[in-house]
């Protein structure tokens, strides 16, 4: 009965590939986010989805593309893998855009070599 | 813009001390501020809120004043005990910025028995 989950926990990769991370959630809501934690613990916002539609787009690279086929499903596809895009990879919904709390996933720890 | 700055960990306790982490944020207007809290290996959890001025959070012994003269939200505990081990976020939310969280650079607690 996990409300956001993702898939998969971990992945390592090499440089040059392309990956793709899962985020779904149980919960109902429309408005779906990803957000990147860096080995400094330092966590930013990079998607905002709601109803399916991008709203936030945090000036992330075009090798990183999100993708919302149905309200409860946010997926991350990175093209051509770099070294610095290792880092765990959360996905956060909320219910609409406003004053609403966001609930996490338990995040994606992604090592590039 | 808007920003949030906490103090740097590790902070190091031993259990039943007391326990204070910084937090103070830059806005253009007056945002509603998070303390979100990871523990470890998983996601983040929100552990309390304040959307006014003056309005205290409170959640599992945890309390944060919103200070708008300081503009601060100080997080404290009375008495910690080992399972508050955990690295807590500082974050706020503007209206006027597209409700995106802004986070903290996280602050690293260990409760030492």
């Amino acid at each position: 009965d996990t409300a956001v989950s993702q898939t998969p926990k971990y992945l390592v990769t090499q440089m040059g590939n392309d990956k793709s991370i899962k985020c779904e959630q149980n919960l109902g809501h429309d408005t779906m986010y990803w957000y990147k934690q860096d080995s400094k613990k330092f966590l930013k916002i990079m998607f905002s989805y709601n109803n399916k539609e991008l709203i936030i787009n945090e000036t992330v690279p075009n090798r990183f593309s999100p993708k919302s086929p149905d309200k409860a499903h946010l997926n991350l596809h990175i093209n051509s893998l770099e070294l610095g895009d290792s880092a765990v990879y959360f996905c956060a919904s909320s219910h609409g855009t406003g004053t609403y709390e966001q609930y996490f996933g338990p995040g994606t720890r992604l090592t590039v070599t | 813009g808007n920003s949030v700055t906490q103090m740097e960990g590790p902070v190091t306790l031993s259990e039943e001390a007391f326990l204070t982490i910084n937090c103070t944020y830059t806005a253009t207007g007056y945002p509603s501020l998070f303390w979100y809290v990871q523990y470890p290996g998983e996601g983040l959890q929100l552990l309390l809120k304040a959307t006014k001025a003056d309005d205290k959070g409170s959640n599992k012994g945890f309390e944060a004043t919103y200070r708008k003269e300081t503009t601060s939200f100080h997080l404290e505990k009375g008495s910690v005990q080992v399972s508050d081990s955990a690295v807590y976020f500082c974050a706020s939310r503007l209206k006027a910025a597209g409700n995106k969280l802004t986070f903290g650079g996280g602050t690293r607690v260990l409760v030492k028995p």
